[in-house]
């Protein structure tokens, strides 16, 4: 599996749009690009994951470049809730449950 | 909530001794992973069941072993404890098979073990 960079973490402003990069410059042509997030040591959560197209759904969207070497996870109003590390993960999509975690992006929220 | 329970919740073992961590998969899952996640780093695959047999492995010594019944829960066994094995463990469950498309993988708490 493709490995991923992430900053180690970045601030925003309690209503913003929280915009959070992963560079998967390795990747292949058959690795998803997925998205959880951890909340101060409970297990990971999923979030979204995508392919090549940008998806959406009811947490959040994500942005594929064209080249797929990298990819932005968006939370559109972002609450102190979503404080977090947010972990960006490729891998193949029917590997199971094979997840390869770098170090994350702590998202910090503030009001 | 995720519907992937594991227990206990917290433990302090010794040094040298043995431990069991349980999981307990999603209705309808047939896959588990486990992973260590040391304080402040991200959770590290240590292996994962298919329909009771393993079939993937991290990088962790044959002391971590593991089982799947065939309800699909899971253990996690870890024998001569080492103060290196404190950590957050996690398990995960969905369904997989080549046959079928994989549903996304859904977490348990975590079990914290300390070893002192």
């Amino acid at each position: 599996d493709a490995k991923t960079t992430q900053p180690p973490s970045m601030d925003c402003a309690e209503g913003r749009a929280a915009n959070l990069p992963c560079n998967h410059s390795t990747i292949s042509g058959n690795e998803y690009v997925y998205w959880y997030r951890q909340i101060h040591s409970q297990g990971p959560q999923y979030i979204i994951h995508g392919l090549k197209n940008n998806e959406t759904n009811e947490m959040a969207s994500l942005i594929i470049t064209e080249d797929r070497k990298s990819s932005t996870l968006i939370l559109p109003h972002a609450t102190l809730r979503d404080t977090a590390v947010y972990y960006c993960i490729v891998r193949v999509r029917y590997n199971f449950n094979k997840f390869y975690f770098g170090s994350g992006t702590k998202l910090n929220v503030k009001p | 909530e995720t519907g992937v329970t594991q227990s206990p919740t917290h433990l302090i073992k010794t040094r040298g001794q043995q431990v069991t961590l349980r999981c307990s998969s999603q209705s309808g899952h047939n896959t588990v992973s486990w992973y260590q996640q040391a304080l402040g780093q991200g959770p590290q695959f240590i292996f994962q069941y298919y329909r009771e047999e393993e079939n993937g492995r991290g990088n962790f010594p044959p002391r971590f072993s593991g089982l799947q019944f065939p309800n699909y829960s899971s253990e996690l066994n870890v024998n001569a404890l080492e103060l290196d094995d404190s950590a957050l463990y996690l398990c995960a469950s969905s369904l997989g098979g080549q046959l079928t498309m994989n549903t996304e993988a859904f977490f348990g708490q975590g079990t914290r073990l300390t070893v002192v």
